[in-house]
């Protein structure tokens, strides 16, 4: 089955800094990844998503990256801001059949003001 | 449009006891997955639903177990609760038409289960 990691487990910046969170994944039939943002006590939401037809993907400061071929992908957030501070996964989905999500395990950003 | 919602919030159990928890998808979406999140954890698969049909299955043991009904809502039920049971579970909502193209997944804000 799909196996993602994800690094760092947590992540310290200063408010307008960036941050980078980065996630690899096993199997290489994954074509889908998404990425949640997770506030204390809170739901996963989803902040971003990239299909394996695209290399880049961006949404004001946030984009997302994808290397096929290395089988990581990355969250880079630019001009980060208190509100940023949460737990962030990534996630991997593979088609057809198994349309679940396989989470990373977590990088908790603390953006300090 | 109202976003996934779930019930109960909370619960406290005992070892041993049944649980079952409640999801209502957003409106227009006719799959439903459930995740069990261990505090310190990402949320890992248990069922995935669409169309009442069970579709997806993780890793986990016999004693859970899950139904969707005609309004695409679910229940997730769990039988002989263990101590290691105690997470946040998580009812995720997708449009999924079975076309093979993966929509998004809409979390709702989870049942905290205390297993003592």
């Amino acid at each position: 089955g799909e196996n993602v990691e994800q690094h760092p487990s947590t992540l310290s910046v200063q408010e307008g800094d960036s941050a980078v969170i980065k996630c690899t994944y096993s199997d290489s039939a994954s074509n889908y990844f998404p990425w949640y943002k997770q506030e204390l006590g809170k739901r996963p939401q989803l902040i971003i998503d990239i299909r394996s037809n695209v290399g880049e993907k961006k949404d004001q400061r946030i984009a997302v990256t994808l290397n096929k071929t290395a089988k990581h992908f990355s969250l880079h957030i630019t001009e980060t801001q208190p509100e940023d501070s949460a737990v962030y996964f990534c996630a991997a989905s593979t088609l057809p059949g198994r349309r679940a999500l396989t989470f990373g395990s977590g990088t908790r950003l603390q953006v300090q003001p | 449009d109202a976003g996934v919602t779930q019930s109960p919030t909370h619960l406290i159990k005992t070892r041993g006891q049944q649980v079952t928890l409640r999801c209502s998808p957003i409106s227009g979406h006719k799959s439903v997955s459930w995740y069990q999140q261990v505090l310190g954890q990402g949320p890992q698969f248990i069922f995935q639903y669409y169309e009442k049909e069970e579709r997806g299955r993780g890793n986990f043991p016999d004693r859970f177990s899950a139904r969707q009904f005609p309004n695409y809502s679910s229940e997730l039920n769990v039988n002989a609760l263990l101590l290691g049971d105690s997470a946040l579970y998580l009812c995720a909502s997708s449009k999924h038409t079975g076309t093979g193209v993966v929509y998004e997944q809409y979390f709702g804000p989870g049942t905290r289960l205390t297993v003592t």
